[in-house]
């Protein structure tokens, strides 16, 4: 595609209730990542995905939240039993080589859990 | 772990003034220095990016400085125009050892016209 696509673009959901949000990278970008971003801040790292494998998942505020990218293209970020502190933008972003470098964003996914 | 700060978080300028965004990071390892924009509603988009064998990058009315002894780098935009608003966040990696991006909380830049 031309960019990150991420969605959905807008998820409410009530305490304790699941969501998964959906991530599909540029074509062919072998890097994937996860980040958080709250209101007025910068984003934070959660996981990091070369093709298939999840190489970095240190950013994962807790076993609540669980990362995919089966294939090695399309990623779900998944966050069990949602808490009002998981309420947030989570961005998706994509790299072509195996690096941080050069990250094209999507648009991100704004939860907000009651 | 690496810590970015950055200043002012907040940045005011007249059309056609430079606007200039200073960060500090704490580890010495890192050795990767992007530059994003964030516009309302979207993701941050990569303006410029700088890496530790060079001092200076110019990109037409955008420049990065570095000093890797003091351990910061600048932003600054020239002629600044009002579709330069947005927030500007400033990042740092060490690239050789894992793949995170550690980023500063952000400069709202509002240019006036």
């Amino acid at each position: 595609g031309a960019g990150v696509s991420q969605s959905p673009r807008y998820k409410v959901a009530k305490r304790g209730q699941d969501v998964a949000l959906r991530c599909d990278p540029i074509s062919g970008h072998v890097s994937l990542f996860w980040y958080q971003q709250a209101l007025g801040q910068g984003p934070e790292f959660l996981t990091y995905f070369q093709n298939e494998a999840q190489l970095d998942k240190s950013g994962l505020p807790s076993d609540r939240f669980f990362a995919e990218r089966p294939e090695g293209s399309v990623s779900t970020l998944k966050i069990q039993r949602t808490q009002q502190e998981d309420s947030a933008v989570y961005l998706c972003a994509s790299s072509q080589g195996q690096s941080n470098e050069k990250l094209f964003f999507g648009s991100g996914t704004q939860l907000s859990v009651l | 772990g690496e810590n970015v700060e950055q200043h002012p978080s907040t940045l005011s300028v007249q059309e056609g003034d430079s606007a200039v965004i200073k960060c500090t990071y704490s580890d010495s390892a890192s050795n990767y220095f992007p530059w994003y924009k964030q516009e309302l509603g979207k993701g941050p988009q990569l303006i410029i990016d700088i890496r530790s064998n060079v001092g200076e990058k110019k990109d037409q009315r955008i420049a990065v400085t570095l000093n890797k002894t003091a351990k910061h780098f600048s932003l600054h935009i020239t002629e600044t125009q009002p579709e330069d608003s947005a927030v500007y966040f400033c990042a740092a990696a060490d690239t050789a050892y894992g793949n995170k991006l550690v980023f500063g909380a952000g400069t709202i830049l509002r240019v006036k016209s």
